[in-house]
């Protein structure tokens, strides 16, 4: 069982409200993704980051921004949150050893709900 | 394009029973393809990973299986349980670990009755 973490669970709030979503890690892992997935579809890379101070856009555009000011914390931000957005949210994280598979591991997810 | 198909969408078998589940990838350049079983409302957990000289590789009653000539994978699950109704998601990597791209498949959704 991977020691990552995310909160809240679920999520059911209004348009126009900001959250933030939380994951952390206890692994000491550098690496550190956010993913989202709709029900029956495939995950979706919306940001990463590498280490602390660094974060990059993945493949799908979102609205949402990240931070990285701890390794073991990679906060994901919505100013204003939009029907669209509701969806689950998986925060993943990997060692990122040179050589190696890159191994990632998963946390529970957060289920969003915008009304 | 790079692209990872499964099939089928979804199952249902009986307890005790074994199934197969398909992956199609045009993923190139290959790294490695992983097997990730999610139950609902939980992350993806990893079963099984394989780079491109392995065949096969089995986790306790889960076996994969590798044809990189092919492009081609499958997950076979032997003596159904109950908890094994879950999405199995098909993972392939085009490089390995820094800079791995992962390509997500939409999942085989198994239900399993008893």
């Amino acid at each position: 069982e991977a020691d990552i973490y995310q909160t809240p669970r679920y999520l059911v709030i209004g348009t126009g409200k900001k959250i933030t979503l939380e994951c952390s890690q206890t692994m000491g892992h550098d690496k550190m993704y956010w993913y989202q997935q709709d029900p029956g579809m495939e995950l979706h890379l919306i940001h990463y980051s590498y280490g602390v101070n660094s974060t990059e856009k993945g493949d799908l555009s979102s609205e949402s921004t990240v931070s990285r000011i701890r390794t073991e914390h990679f906060p994901l931000t919505l100013e204003s949150a939009r029907p669209s957005h509701t969806s689950q949210y998986l925060c993943a994280s990997s060692s990122g050893t040179s050589g190696r598979i890159d191994e990632q591991y998963f946390g529970p997810g957060t289920r969003l709900t915008v009304t | 394009k790079n692209q990872v198909e499964q099939s089928p969408q979804s199952l249902i078998i009986l307890e005790g029973k074994n199934c197969t589940l398909q992956c199609n990838y045009t993923v190139s350049p290959f790294s490695n393809l992983r097997w990730y079983k999610q139950d609902t409302g939980r992350g993806p957990v990893s079963l099984t990973i394989m780079t491109f000289s392995e065949n096969t590789k089995s986790n306790g009653r889960y076996t994969a299986t590798l044809d990189a000539d092919t492009k081609q994978s499958s997950l076979h699950i032997t003596a159904s349980q109950l908890s094994d109704s879950a999405s199995y998601i098909c993972v392939v990597s085009d490089r390995g670990s820094t800079l791995g791209r992962l390509y997500f498949g939409r999942g085989t959704q198994l239900t399993v009755w008893p």
